[in-house]
């Protein structure tokens, strides 16, 4: 089974550039998950969708950071414009419905961003 | 915000040893995970677990449900070369009364290094 699929998988440019990630979840979770972890904070939620509505944005560092879930099988989180302080890696995460059964999430390999 | 306090942040064992690692949160979870992250990738779901009290295995992994439900350990035995990786405990509980979204919060792991 293909698992969550993250592009590019590397990312490096200057700072004030708009960078965009790609995220392809696994077919039929409902739910998906945008992370970025560094090594100071470990790994933040960023903003989370449910039957691609955006539900809890509120890890979102600021307005240069935005989310959109045009449909079932995929999502982008962009940056702009970029700053150094925004290098991390950013991963993408699916699950099955929530709710009491609580299914895990499964991670796509990220994306290692360096912005200059 | 909630915290997960994860323990130890690293671990330098020989090949063959036991290891025990554990989480701990002011906060009651519904679900705890059990991730491993290679040096690369997104982190791998290991163990879930769904009750309190509940003590489940994966091959040489076996982790608990803690009976307050403010807590979770993961033990590995008879370590080998590739279990190095780092380690995340993450709970998971409802945002809504609803309990149809919720939020996954992590540890800041802990680095297993297992000498040959």
């Amino acid at each position: 089974d293909a698992g969550v699929i993250q592009s590019p998988r590397h990312e490096v440019t200057e700072m004030g550039q708009e960078v965009t990630l790609r995220c392809k979840p696994i077919s039929g979770h409902d739910y998906l998950f945008w992370y970025r972890q560094t090594m100071m904070r470990g790994l933040e939620l960023l903003i989370y969708f449910n039957n691609n509505v955006p539900i809890d944005d509120s890890g979102m560092p600021e307005d240069r950071f935005s989310a959109k879930m045009p449909n079932a099988s995929f999502s982008t989180l962009k940056i702009q414009p970029s700053e150094p302080r925004d290098s991390a890696v950013y991963f993408c995460a699916s699950s099955l419905t929530g709710g009491i059964s609580n299914q895990p999430q499964h991670f796509g390999d990220g994306t290692r961003l360096s912005i200059l | 915000g909630q915290q997960l306090n994860q323990s130890p942040q690293s671990m330098f064992i020989q090949e063959g040893e036991d290891v025990s690692m554990n989480c701990t949160s002011s906060s009651i979870f519904n679900t705890w995970l059990w991730y491993k992250q290679d040096p690369g990738e997104g982190p791998v779901l290991l163990i879930a677990l769904y009750k309190a009290g509940e003590l489940t295995s994966n091959g040489r992994l076996t982790a608990q449900f803690g009976i307050t439900r403010k807590d979770s350990f993961l033990n590995i035995s008879a370590s080998i070369p590739s279990d190095v990786g780092i380690y995340f405990c993450a709970g998971l509980r409802p945002e809504n009364s609803g309990g149809s979204n919720y939020k996954l919060t992590f540890g800041k792991g802990t680095l297993l290094t297992v000498n040959p």
